[in-house]
């Protein structure tokens, strides 16, 4: 069974331009989330999406957003990027909703740097 | 509300020591607990997990960690360090009717040979 998928995996921009980060969970999953990793602030989650719907939202600004297709495969975007947004952008999928199973499968990571 | 405190950011052992990293959590709602830990420039990987039953639970590499619901404790142990052990390791919570998980801030392990 193919596990998370995030791609790309790493990626080189300037501020002020906009990203997206593609994530394909395991199969049968509906769940996707979203969480930022930094050396600074740790492990902090983004979103959640679940059958095409987000459930839960983190403390981002708008320019962070995110959406889910049919598939269950999702996607988020950085506008106007920032030198602080540079980070690991992990996804994680689960079977039912994250906070009712607490069982999540992370991706490796897309590592965006912005210069 | 929930959330979870790792006593620690920086933890280092010898190898062949005991490892044991610490976490407390809170929780309005009976908890469901979690490890998990992340090896370098990798994504977090369940370790080990406590819902309902038994308290002692054991993981994945040798790990164990047991529930103790009067000192709301899940402290992550192993009786004998590896070398391969060397990674950040994550708390998390959520629980009965909840809808959110909750990771602690990591504590990070070095095992030194």
């Amino acid at each position: 069974k193919a596990g998370v998928t995030q791609t790309p995996r790493y990626l080189i921009k300037t501020r002020g331009q906009q990203v997206t980060l593609s994530c394909s969970p395991i199969s049968g999953h509906r769940s996707v989330s979203w969480y930022q990793q930094t050396p600074g602030q740790g492990l902090q989650f983004l979103f959640e999406y679940f059958s095409e719907t987000q459930r839960n939202k983190g403390n981002f600004p708008g320019r962070f957003s995110g959406r889910q297709f049919s598939n269950s495969r999702s996607e988020m975007n950085v506008s106007t990027l920032e030198l602080g947004d540079s980070a690991l952008y992990l996804c994680a999928s689960s079977l039912d909703v994250a906070g009712r199973t607490g069982e999540l499968f992370f991706g490796e990571g897309s590592r965006l740097t912005v210069l | 509300a929930q959330s979870v405190t790792q006593l620690g950011s920086h933890v280092s052992v010898s190898e062949g020591a005991l490892v044991l990293l610490r976490c407390n959590y809170s929780s309005s709602v009976p908890p469901y607990l979690f490890w998990y830990v992340q090896y370098p420039n990798q994504g977090l990987q369940l370790l080990l997990k406590y819902t309902t039953g038994a308290t002692l639970v054991k993981g994945i590499n040798g790990f164990e960690a047991e529930f103790k619901k009067s000192e709301t404790s899940f402290h992550l142990t192993k009786p004998s360090a590896h070398m391969s052990d060397a990674a950040e390791y994550f708390c998390a919570v959520t629980g009965t009717g909840a809808n959110n998980l909750f990771f602690g801030t990591g504590t990070r392990l070095t095992v030194i040979p």
